[in-house]
C-alpha cells in the first residue's frame, strides 16, 4: 500500500548550495501540496498543484523557491542558494479530487543548511 | 498573525480517562476544520475533521465540537489510549475561496500509564 514518499529523507547543504526534494503522491491524487514546517511550529503552506497545474505559489517565501509537476504526478520542490533560514522539515501532501481536504502526508524531508 | 491558535503545547491525561484539545480561529471565512495527528519523524496524519454547518462530528473515540460564534473547536478522545501520545494539529481552511489549509503550532499530548 503505497502512501505519499519523500526524498531524500535528510538532506545536509552548505549554505549557497542548491537543493531538490522529490515527492511521489498516491497513485491517481490529483492534488498536491508542499508546507515547510519549522522547529515548534505547525506545517506552513508553500504551494499547490492541481494535476500538472500549479495553481497557487503564494507560499513560496522566496523566488529561490521553485516547485514543479510536469507530467501530473511526481513533484519537485528546488531550492536555489539555500540559506540558513531555510532549515526546516518540507511536507509533500496529495489528496483525491473528491476529498480534497483530506490531505495525505508524507514523512517530509529534513534540510539543514549549514 | 496567527488565524489558528492552540494555546496549550502541551497536555497531560491519564490513560483512560479524556483528552480535550482546543483549538480556537480568528477569520471568520473558514468553513472547513480538521485535526491531524502526527508521530517524531512522520507526516502528519489526517484523523477527524467538521463542516461549519455542523456542530459536532463523531468517529470511534474521536469526537469534534465546533463553536462558530466563539470560534472554538475541540477535539475529545475518549478513553484515551497509549498509542493516542503524539503532536496534534488544528487545521482550518475556507476553500472554494482559498486553496490553502492553516495550522496551528500543534499541542503534544501525553497519554499517563
Amino acid at each position: 500500500g503505497a502512501g505519499v514518499s519523500q526524498s531524500p529523507r535528510y538532506k545536509v547543504a552548505k549554505r549557497g548550495q542548491d537543493v531538490a526534494l522529490r515527492c511521489d503522491p498516491i497513485s491517481g491524487h490529483v492534488s498536491l501540496f508542499w508546507y515547510q514546517q519549522a522547529l515548534g511550529q505547525g506545517p506552513e503552506f508553500l504551494t499547490y498543484f492541481q494535476n500538472e497545474a500549479q495553481l497557487d505559489k503564494s507560499g513560496l517565501p522566496s523566488d529561490r523557491f521553485f516547485a514543479e509537476r510536469p507530467e501530473g504526478s511526481v513533484s519537485t520542490l528546488k531550492i536555489q542558494r539555500t540559506q540558513q533560514e531555510d532549515s526546516a522539515v518540507y511536507l509533500c501532501a496529495s489528496s483525491s479530487h473528491r476529498t480534497v481536504y483530506e490531505q495525505y502526508f508524507g514523512p517530509g524531508t529534513r534540510l539543514t543548511v549549514t | 498573525d496567527q488565524q489558528v491558535k492552540q494555546n496549550s503545547p502541551s497536555l497531560s491525561v491519564q490513560e483512560g480517562r479524556i483528552s480535550i484539545l482546543n483549538c480556537d480561529y480568528t477569520n471568520s471565512m473558514f468553513d472547513y476544520f480538521l485535526w491531524y495527528k502526527k508521530y517524531p519523524a512522520e507526516g502528519p496524519t489526517f484523523l477527524i475533521s467538521i463542516s461549519s454547518i455542523k456542530d459536532k462530528n463523531e468517529d470511534g473515540r474521536f469526537t469534534v465540537f465546533l463553536n462558530k460564534s466563539a470560534k472554538h473547536l475541540s477535539l475529545h478522545i475518549v478513553p484515551s489510549q497509549p498509542g493516542d501520545s503524539a503532536v496534534y494539529f488544528c487545521a482550518a481552511s475556507a476553500w472554494g475561496r482559498d486553496d490553502k489549509i492553516i495550522f496551528g503550532k500543534g499541542t503534544r499530548l501525553h497519554i499517563l500509564p
